[in-house]
């Protein structure tokens, strides 16, 4: 089955503490990118990539880090700097060519109390 | 800045209706135009994306694209209870799928009832 696998679905975390996302995909894209969801809020481009070893912030990008080490790997790591952490993650990968879109993992939860 | 307007809704269609849920976006030089399903706690699904001025079909989904109004919109036919759900508008300025992220709007919460 190809597809985008995020885990774990749900994450919780002290304040204080770095914490790294995973996300992994088969279906070959090229580009991968890390969204945030707020409520009522539309997604917000963290951090994306268009090929291994290399990565450009998005809109929102202060406190988090990521990693492009394998075309299929591209984790996210919210550090502590992230002054509001709580929120949904969804990471999405997409070819970079011909009529395509992103398609997203299912996501994952992250609370930071 | 690079703007996505939607109506957040909620927007209540009788089931059997037709659904129409719009889009408007800042950027004139935006070229690919995608609309995403998410259902409550789900991650978002791509139903349809449209490139070129005009319509274009997919089964009960009618996207429709007129960029000298910087407008888009969705057409659901038939309306279904299962198509309750946050509609949400990405844009890009670039074809195909977006080397530099979509840009999204914040969503139309659409209602279906039985």
């Amino acid at each position: 089955d190809g597809g985008i696998t995020q885990s774990p679905k749900y994450l919780f975390r002290k304040e204080g503490q770095n914490v790294t996302l995973s996300c992994e995909q088969n279906l070959n894209h090229d580009a991968m990118y890390w969204y945030r969801q707020d409520p009522g809020q539309g997604l917000r481009l963290i951090y994306y990539s268009q090929i291994v070893n290399d990565f450009q912030k998005g809109d929102i990008a202060e406190g988090y880090s990521v990693s492009r080490e394998k075309k299929e790997s591209f984790p996210l790591t919210v550090t502590s700097a992230q002054k509001n952490p709580t929120a949904f993650y969804l990471c999405a990968s997409s070819a970079l060519a011909g009529d395509s879109g992103q398609y997203f993992g299912p996501g994952t939860r992250l609370t930071v109390t | 800045q690079k703007e996505v307007e939607q109506n957040s809704g909620p927007l209540s269609v009788p089931e059997g209706a037709i659904a129409s849920l719009n889009c408007t976006y800042s950027d004139r030089g935006s070229q690919s135009f995608f609309w995403y399903r998410q259902y409550s706690g789900k991650s978002p699904e791509l139903i349809m994306f449209i490139y070129s001025n005009g319509d274009k079909e997919d089964g009960r989904f009618t996207a429709q694209l007129n960029k000298a109004s910087q407008y888009v919109s969705l057409l659901i036919r038939d309306s279904q209870p299962s198509d309750s759900a946050t509609y949400l508008c990405a844009v890009n300025p670039y074809s195909g799928g977006g080397a530099d992220g979509l840009t999204f709007g914040k969503g139309t919460h659409l209602i279906i009832q039985p």
